[in-house]
């Protein structure tokens, strides 16, 4: 099973719009993670860290549900500039490697 | 802020060269990466080094070796160059504590030809 997976999407949608989309992970250990935004052609660029409590960050909202191993993104009034591909990796501490799942990729359209 | 630049953006090799990627990252970080992104799969490790002279293999190492002779700089090395290794090549630093928040160079898009 793959350490993290995610919809490819794209996901489709006006701008205005709230969209949320998730990543589901493997590793029940794992306690913090991170959301990565990689616009077409460059490099991936942190987003936001993720914990147990969540966390916030104007419109962006994540959320880190250990139950069900899953984190989530939530955008709100959604951005023609928000199009990218969103990736999702557990923060797996100092030393160690980052694997990426393929990412989700998000269109806001006008 | 942290800066990790690699020496192309842009790379055309012929079939059977050899070819040199290189990173170079300004923050001291113990760790440095490499991972290929092509479209469906997402990033792959290739390889990773946690200090200088020291490396290991990633998900992919298969056609590729590495060299950290100074701490700042990661070369990437393709022995024969093929078809199937064009891709977009990123290289990443991360420091050994904390958590493992990479930082991005801006990648090389290498096309084999």
């Amino acid at each position: 099973r793959k350490e993290v997976e995610q919809d490819p999407g794209p996901f489709n949608v006006p701008e205005g719009a709230t969209v949320a989309f998730n990543c589901t992970y493997s590793n029940s250990a794992s306690q913090s993670f991170f959301w990565y935004r990689q616009d077409c052609r460059k490099e991936p660029k942190l987003l936001m860290s993720v914990y147990s409590s969540g966390n916030e960050d104007g419109r962006f909202t994540a959320q880190l549900n250990r139950a069900s191993q899953y984190i989530s993104l939530l955008i709100r009034d959604s951005k023609l500039s928000d199009s990218a591909t969103y990736l999702c990796v557990p923060d797996t501490g100092g030393g160690n490697k980052l694997t990426f799942g393929t990412g989700t990729q998000l269109k806001v359209e006008l | 802020d942290v800066k990790v630049t690699q020496s192309s953006r842009y790379l055309v090799k012929r079939t059977g060269e050899k070819v040199f990627l290189e990173c170079v990252q300004d923050m001291d970080h113990e760790n440095m990466f490499w991972y290929r992104q092509d479209p469906g799969l997402g990033l792959r490790l290739i390889y990773f080094s946690y200090d200088v002279k020291m490396k290991e293999k990633g998900d992919i190492p298969e056609g590729y070796s590495v060299s950290r002779e100074k701490k700042e700089r990661f070369s990437l090395i393709l022995e024969s160059a093929s078809t199937n290794q064009t891709s977009m090549y990123l290289c990443a630093s991360s420091l050994s504590t904390g958590t493992s928040e990479a930082f991005f160079g801006q990648g090389t898009r290498l096309t084999v030809v």
